[in-house]
């Protein structure tokens, strides 16, 4: 069975202090989708990033770095020199890749929240 | 260019009532799934439903049902609703074989069951 572990359920930091959200997965599949998504209080999922199984290359986008390790089956998101506007709930997130293209759903962990003060 | 719109935003019901959420997906999208995140938890998968027929299915009870309409828009429908129900539906729609790019969301439906 697919399972998305954030072991992390809050994280407080004060402003421009760099922070890593953990992310375990458990997957029998040999190809699938992670994500991360970024949950305002609005509501809405805030797509952040999608890495495929087979692509290991750690990606940096400004201040959002993450570090893909397939042995470990992790999928850690750091924030560097954060900010206010920084808190939110990230979600982890897995899914196969079908055959057909597309989406399968979406397995998501159950979120840190992050609360970067002034 | 809209992204995904769900109505409404805020919604009481009453144990045992029925109610029906909305959501028109992001203008070319063709398909729309739909999640239940019951508070402090991650969304759960409820189904998925494309070519205006429901392709795959979470683990929940038959008191959810769906539709999705020609103009790709869809709606959730749950029946005898329980207090457990009290959730933020979330709808999140894509474009079947697009493969580059996640799931457009929602800001939800506030539903809760009293």
């Amino acid at each position: 069975a697919q399972k998305v572990t954030q072991a992390q359920t809050e994280i407080s930091v004060v402003e421009k202090e760099d922070v890593t959200l953990d992310c375990v997965y458990e997957t029998r599949d040999t190809t699938y989708y992670l994500f991360w998504y970024k949950q305002p209080p609005s509501g809405e999922l805030v797509f952040l990033i999608r890495r495929n199984s087979f692509d290991e290359q750690n990606e940096i986008s400004g201040r959002y770095s993450w570090n893909f390790q397939k042995s470990t089956s992790s999928f850690n998101f750091t924030i560097t020199a954060s900010q206010v506007v920084d808190s939110a709930v990230y979600f982890c997130a897995l899914s196969e890749i079908p055959d057909s293209g597309g989406y399968n759903k979406l397995i998501f962990g159950a979120g840190t929240r992050l609360a970067v003060h002034p | 260019d809209a992204g995904v719109t769900q109505s409404p935003t805020h919604l009481i019901k009453t144990r045992g009532q029925q109610v029906t959420l909305r959501c028109s997906p992001k203008s070319g999208h063709d398909t729309v799934s739909w999640y239940q995140q019951a508070l402090g938890q991650g969304p759960q998968f409820i189904f998925q439903y494309y070519e205006e027929e429901e392709r795959q299915r979470g683990n929940f009870p038959d008191r959810f049902s769906g539709h999705q309409f020609p103009n790709y828009s869809s709606e959730l429908n749950v029946n005898a609703l329980l207090l457990g129900d009290s959730a933020l539906y979330l709808c999140a729609s894509s474009l079947e074989g697009e493969g580059n790019y996640g799931y457009t969301f929602g800001s939800g439906t506030r539903l809760t069951v009293v």
